[in-house]
């Protein structure tokens, strides 16, 4: 079945460490998203890329990285300089007016 | 940069009952995609309904009907004999359709509850 996978699905930081999220999608999108949760926020865009080897910030993008190396893959690198890490995040992938979105992964920072 | 309003951050609704969820939204395009997207605890996303703004005719999906009135950049969701599966987070979101801007823009929410 076409879908998208983030791993892992809880995830703990320590302060001033990097961590990098896992997105991967088998749908065939060219565009793929990154967006963050929190409580009475909604979703908030950190960074998209619509081709491999091209992306865009989002919003919120600052104390974010990503790579595009792939079609099917859209690493997200939450570093140090993130003050306020500890969020739900949302990947999401789309093709036209399809969209399709992964079950998340939530970092906390212990 | 088009913004999406979602005023009520809580709502509630007897079982079988209908219950209306609102949502503006700020573009000076002509022609965009609406979406309502609900999120149950397992926090996946899941499309409810979809609106394309050039169309007049608002958008059905079973229980789930849009009221779209484009001159007031409103578009508001109506669920019908509401079921206790229906609680969620529901997001509402704007696409544009401008080349470089497809990616959609999120209101920040209404949690809804349904009482038995």
């Amino acid at each position: 079945d076409g879908g998208i996978t983030q791993s892992p699905k809880y995830l703990f930081r320590k302060e001033g460490q990097n961590v990098t999220l896992s997105c991967e999608q088998n749908l065939n999108h060219d565009a793929m998203y990154w967006y963050r949760q929190d409580p009475g926020q909604g979703l908030r865009l950190i960074y998209y890329s619509q081709i491999v080897n091209d992306f865009q910030k989002g919003d919120i993008a600052e104390g974010y990285s990503v790579s595009r190396e792939k079609k099917e893959s859209f690493p997200l690198t939450v570093t140090s300089a993130q003050k306020n890490p500890t969020a739900f995040y949302l990947c999401a992938s789309s093709l036209q007016e399809s969209w399709g979105f992964g079950s998340g992964t939530r970092l906390t920072v212990v | 940069a088009q913004t999406v309003t979602q005023s009520q951050p809580e709502m509630s609704v007897q079982e079988a009952e209908t219950v209306t969820l609102s949502c503006t939204y700020d573009t000076s395009e002509s022609d965009y995609y609406l979406f309502w997207y609900k999120q149950p605890p397992s926090r996946q996303m899941i499309l409810v309904i979809r609106q394309e703004a050039y169309k007049q005719q608002n958008a059905t999906e079973n229980r789930f009907s849009v009221n779209f009135q484009k001159a007031a950049k409103s578009f508001s969701l109506k669920i019908s004999d509401s079921q206790l599966g229906d609680a969620a987070m529901y997001f509402c979101a704007y696409r544009s359709l401008k080349g470089g801007s497809e990616k959609l823009v999120f209101g920040k929410g209404t949690k809804l509850t349904v009482n038995p």
